[in-house]
């Protein structure tokens, strides 16, 4: 089955730099990538999403790039603010199936 | 609003007691899911079902059964709650529309006593 890693578990950051969390994949079959933003005492959050088609999505201040050839996906959070304070996953998809989390990232933005 | 339910919020119950948590979801998935997770922590899949009458076990070893009845219902049961099973339980579903629609329910966290 599908084995997604997740680095680094936690990161600090001051407030206005970036932020880059990085996931690796084990099955080529797979090609849906999203990424959930869980704040404390809260579900988790769908915030970007990229297909196998695609290298590089953006939505104002958060990136996701892939490279379908090293198995690795990447969130970029550019001048972050207290706010981006969550836990971060990054998960892996064959077509909806099955959905395989990441352990997640806990991002902390110092103000 | 079509979301994903799940009650109750909070449970505190005794060790031993047989509980049911339940979730429901009106966003017309046919796939539903149950993750064990503690705060801020990893999300372990314990059981998920792609359909009615379907259901399969995650890879968290769970003491807990589940079963699908209705397409929308799919509802956790503990037959014996153990200081162990003390967490938060996630409820998600997910379907066949352009993103998957994965959406997770607002948990209920349980603490056994």
């Amino acid at each position: 089955g599908e084995n997604v890693e997740q680095h680094p578990s936690t990161l600090s950051v001051q407030e206005g730099d970036s932020a880059v969390i990085k996931c690796t994949y084990s099955d080529s079959a797979s090609n849906y990538f999203p990424w959930y933003k869980q704040e404390l005492g809260k579900r988790p959050q769908l915030i970007i999403d990229i297909r196998s088609n695609v290298g590089e999505k953006k939505d104002q201040r958060i990136a996701v790039t892939l490279n379908k050839t090293a198995k690795h996906f990447s969130l970029h959070i550019t001048e972050t603010q207290p706010e981006d304070s969550a836990v971060y996953f990054c998960a892996a998809s064959n077509t909806g199936n099955q959905f395989y989390f990441g352990t997640g990232t806990s991002l902390t933005v110092i103000p | 609003e079509a979301d994903i339910y799940q009650t109750p919020r909070y449970l505190v119950i005794g060790t031993g007691k047989k509980i049911t948590l339940e979730c429901s979801q009106t966003m017309g998935h046919d796939k539903m899911y149950w993750y064990q997770q503690d705060p801020g922590m990893e999300l372990h899949l314990i059981h998920y079902s792609y359909g009615v009458n379907s259901t399969e076990k995650g890879d968290l070893s769970s003491e807990s059964t589940v079963s699908r009845i209705r397409t929308e219902h799919f509802p956790l049961t503990l037959e014996s709650a153990r200081p162990s099973h003390t967490s938060q339980y996630l409820c998600a579903s997910s379907g066949i529309t352009k993103d998957y629609g994965y959406t997770f329910g607002s948990g209920t966290r349980l603490t056994v006593v």
